[in-house]
């Protein structure tokens, strides 16, 4: 079965630590995509990146860095510095290229960051 | 702006009564979708359409019906509320290659308490 796990259900930081959200997917597909989203406390669901199964290169968008491993079915997402901003639900999805329906979504991590 | 539109943003029903919330999209998407989300179980899928006159079942689909009419709406609709049926629900949209680009675009949610 298909299925996305974010174990960490709440996280809590200090400002400008670095925290890492996890991400374990469990797929038979050869070809997917993975997402995260970010949901602030105002309630709308934000898309931060896609990334192919077939590309396990990391990817750094300013702050924000994603670690894909396929070996460990893992899609990493990692704030460097955060700040009180950061603060909101993330959600790791999942879809396989050959299923063209819905993104099957994580349960979400809780992150808070305090000044 | 383009995006996705639902309407209400809340709403509050007796148990018994019911209602149908409208999301709209201006993108000419093929595939549109409804999720409800409760605390610590993500998002589900209520039901999704992957063009218009057509609709399917998702992973919690009892209790409500969908339609669409037209391509760019989709309607959700509770015929005899339920206090388990107290949510918020999001719809979203996508192009038929849903892993492309940014996968779905979200509607900012309907939160729906039933008493």
């Amino acid at each position: 079965a298909q299925k996305v796990t974010q174990a960490q259900t709440e996280i809590s930081v200090v400002e400008k630590e670095d925290v890492t959200l996890d991400c374990v997917y469990e797929t038979r597909d050869t070809t997917y995509y993975l997402f995260w989203y970010k949901q602030p406390p105002s309630g709308e669901l934000v898309f931060l990146i896609r990334r192919n199964s077939f590309d396990e290169q990391n990817e750094i968008s300013g702050r924000y860095s994603w670690n894909f491993q396929k070996s460990t079915s893992s899609f990493n997402f990692t704030i460097t510095a955060s700040q009180v901003v950061d603060s909101a639900v993330y959600f790791c999805a999942f879809i396989p290229e050959d299923n063209t329906d819905k993104l099957i979504f994580g349960t979400g991590t809780r992150l808070q960051v305090f000044p | 702006n383009a995006g996705v539109t639902q309407t209400p943003k809340f709403r509050v029903l007796k148990t018994g009564q019911s209602m149908t919330l409208l999301c709209a999209q201006d993108m000419n998407h093929e595939y549109m979708y409804w999720y409800r989300q409760d605390p610590g179980m993500g998002l589900r899928l209520i039901h999704y359409s992957v063009g218009e006159g057509t609709t399917a079942k998702g992973e919690v689909p009892d209790g409500y019906n969908v339609s669409r009419l037209k391509k760019q709406n989709f309607l959700l609709g509770l015929e005899s509320a339920a206090p388990s049926q107290t949510s918020v629900y999001f719809c979203a949209s996508s192009y038929k290659v849903v892993y492309r680009g940014n996968g779905y675009t979200f509607g900012s949610g309907t939160r729906l308490t039933v008493v």
